[in-house]
């Protein structure tokens, strides 16, 4: 299986400045499509993950433009330009390339200084 | 309108089997590319896949339990049901059902609330 490592695990911010998180695949996500099927996803306190990001850089439906997502291969990078108060929560990166093995990274836990 | 709901018992006994039902609208698991697959969630932890169903009936499985699961799915009551064998105190997690396309863009873009299953004695 793909081993999907996440950095910072945990990552203060403060309200209106930018956060950064990171995701390291222990293998290329290039799928044989020549896609890459990254995603991230978002899971505010008490509540089911909801999908962000997909193929790297993607922005899901209804997903603020805040959000973004880049990287190739094996590092990938999910950005908020301005933290605000409801994106306090846990964030995944994950991988469907391996479909239908599918693994998430372990968390980043973003929270408000 | 998409939505999927888990249902199942709250507390489960070690060594019982658990059955979960994941009932869903707004889409047919008889479309080509549809899936429905199972995710868990330990308290505080990451998530974990544990199963996939597809359109076609095909089946897969978490490596490190298909030897404990089942998945199967009732197309005509819109239903998929994850039952999991031996059940133990590492198994407590909320247990959520997502629907996945097989294809691009290969994405999880619906999950339900989920329902956190207790294993005690």
């Amino acid at each position: 299986d793909i081993v999907m490592t996440q950095t910072p695990l945990s990552s203060p911010v403060t309200l209106g400045q930018p956060a950064s998180i990171s995701c390291r695949s222990s293998q290329s996500l290039v799928h044989s499509d020549g896609n890459t099927y990254l995603s991230w996803l978002q899971q505010r306190p008490g509540q089911p993950p909801r999908l962000l990001i997909y193929k790297i850089s993607n922005r899901f439906s209804g997903v603020p433009d805040r959000f973004s997502g880049s990287g190739a291969g094996t590092d990938f990078t999910l950005k908020i330009s301005r933290v605000e108060a409801e994106d306090v929560g846990v964030y995944y990166c994950t991988q469907a390339t391996q479909f239908p093995s599918i693994t998430f990274g372990q968390g980043t836990r973003l929270e408000i200084k | 309108q998409v939505t999927l709901r888990e249902s199942g018992p709250a507390l489960v006994k070690p060594t019982q089997t658990l059955t979960l039902t994941c009932t869903f609208s707004g889409f047919s698991l008889s479309t080509s590319g549809m899936c429905v697959s199972w995710i868990r969630q330990p308290p505080g932890k990451a998530l974990e896949w544990l199963a996939l169903i597809d359109w076609d009936d095909d089946k897969y499985y978490s490596t490190s339990l298909k030897t404990r699961l089942t998945i199967s799915k009732d197309t005509s009551k819109n239903q998929v049901v994850l039952t999991m064998t031996n059940m133990d105190p590492v198994d407590t997690a909320t247990y959520y059902c997502a629907r996945i396309h097989y294809g691009d863009p290969y994405y999880f873009d619906y999950w339900g609330q989920g329902t956190l299953v207790t294993v005690s004695s």
